[in-house]
């Protein structure tokens, strides 16, 4: 079963535009990572934000955690074509001993127009 | 280069064989995952491996064997009970036990089955 589930499915703006993208899970958390697929390519990690962290920040990467509402948010603020990609949250549940495993949610489709 | 590589990148195979996908990397890294990916869907668990000659079912290992006789490699066969092997086949590898480490993602290996 899919721990995150990512809102909205598919996004599409214009260059230059902020994208928002949100994640939220089920079960308690150890952290949370954001990651970007290419289309047919692997995946390449953005940012991890851990359990105990509200915010934070790489470059035009902005990701919240509402741990009470079981929630994040990944922001990208004045987006470019080159952002166009697949974003997936991936959560690392509490107490995990299972190789720290990630689970998945199912993706947001960003398409950033030029 | 440091990284993981992945072969073949497109794989076709006829009902009732097995298969093998390829999964090595240079990165000195101790857990090894392999993940499916189907169309529009996020990814999910197959196998995964934290050490040499030890493995661990992931959320979708029917159908799946995996080895990790060396820390480099760690190589998915698909066999003939997978009832619908086709999909987008990513591996990925992680340093270390801790949870706030990144997994690193090959570029996947493509598989139909004719």
């Amino acid at each position: 079963s899919q721990q995150g589930e990512e809102d909205p499915q598919a996004l599409s703006i214009q260059e230059g535009e902020n994208a928002t993208m949100n994640c939220s899970y089920k079960t308690s958390i150890n952290n949370l990572q954001w990651y970007r697929q290419n289309s047919g390519r692997g995946l390449v990690h953005l940012i991890l934000i851990r359990s105990n962290e509200r915010e934070k920040h790489s470059g035009r990467l902005r990701v919240t955690l509402d741990t009470s509402k079981k929630s994040s948010s990944l922001l990208i603020t004045a987006s470019r074509a080159a952002d166009t990609a697949s974003y997936f949250c991936a959560t690392v549940l509490v107490g995990s001993n299972a190789g720290n495993m990630l689970t998945f949610g199912g993706g947001t489709r960003l398409m950033v127009k030029p | 280069d440091g990284g993981i590589t992945q072969s073949p990148k497109y794989l076709f195979r006829k009902e009732g064989q097995n298969v093998t996908l390829s999964c090595e990397q240079n990165l000195n890294h101790d857990a090894m995952y392999w993940y499916r990916q189907d169309p529009g869907q996020g990814l999910r668990l197959i196998y995964y491996s934290q050490i040499v000659n030890d493995f661990q079912k992931g959320d979708i290992a029917e159908g799946y064997s995996v080895s990790r006789e060396k820390k480099e490699s760690f190589p998915l066969t698909v066999t003939s009970a997978q009832k619908n092997p086709t999909a987008f086949y990513l591996c990925a590898s992680k340093k270390g036990r801790s949870s706030y480490n990144e997994q690193f993602f090959g570029p996947g290996t493509r598989l139909t089955v004719l």
